[in-house]
């Protein structure tokens, strides 16, 4: 059984689209996070989310737009793409609020190309 | 603010050989200190993690760390390397007076024949 689901596995759009990737847990966990991996393979937190409250919120442009309608779900909906978006999306999740030493479990990631 | 650096961005083993990758971290208190995998084209597993007490830590797949508070440095080793260990390695800090990790820039692992 998958852990951290995230649809789709590749996305493909045009500039200025807007476009939704859904993540799903069936760990129990409280807490979601959405991670952007760059090209160059960095890795940085964009948002987390405790039992449906958003806990983090970095630096990102506000076309990103998370939602979790319950604890196992958080999506992320992108507005207005652009060329720098094009990235590898993951979803992560652990039990717990952010900042204890529990384990995130990541799903398998949205690789996403805007042309 | 806490951050992680990772030195190597590639380095290449020959399989069998032993492997030790370098992560060393800058927090004041006592961090929480992570190692994660990445293999090609897929998501991240925890190899293993740093809480407290015995400063080497055994994880999966026969990889081991070792915390060293007087070099801020979590280095992850591994005494034989095998063909499948190729993938990008992620050394990662977190604490409780944060609410996020902080991952660093990985290092690529190429294991030749």
């Amino acid at each position: 059984d998958t852990a951290v689901s995230q649809t789709p596995k590749y996305l493909v759009t045009q500039m200025g689209n807007d476009k939704s990737i859904k993540c799903e847990q069936n760990l129990g966990h409280d807490t979601m996070y959405w991670y952007k991996q760059d090209s160059k393979k960095f890795l940085k937190i964009m948002f987390s989310y405790n039992n449906k409250e958003l806990i983090i919120n970095e630096t990102v442009p506000n076309r990103f737009s998370p939602k979790s309608p319950d604890k196992a779900h958080l999506n992320l909906h992108i507005n207005s793409l652009e060329l720098g978006d094009s990235a590898v999306y993951f979803c992560a999740s652990s039990q717990g609020r952010p900042g204890s030493y529990n384990e995130q479990f990541f799903g398998p990631g949205t690789r996403l190309t805007v042309l | 603010a806490q951050s992680v650096t990772q030195p190597d961005i590639h380095i290449t083993v020959s399989e069998g050989a032993s492997l030790e990758l370098r992560c060393n971290y800058s927090y004041g208190a006592t961090p929480y200190l992570f190692w994660y995998v990445q293999s090609p084209g897929q998501g991240l597993q925890l190899l293993l993690k740093y809480f407290s007490g015995d400063t080497l830590v055994q994880g999966i797949k026969g990889f081991e760390a070792e915390f060293k508070r007087s070099q801020s440095s979590f280095n992850l080793r591994k005494p034989s390397v095998h063909w499948s260990d190729a993938a990008e390695y992620f050394c990662a800090v977190g604490s409780s007076g944060y609410s996020t990790l902080t991952f660093g820039k990985g290092t690529m692992l190429l294991v030749s024949p």
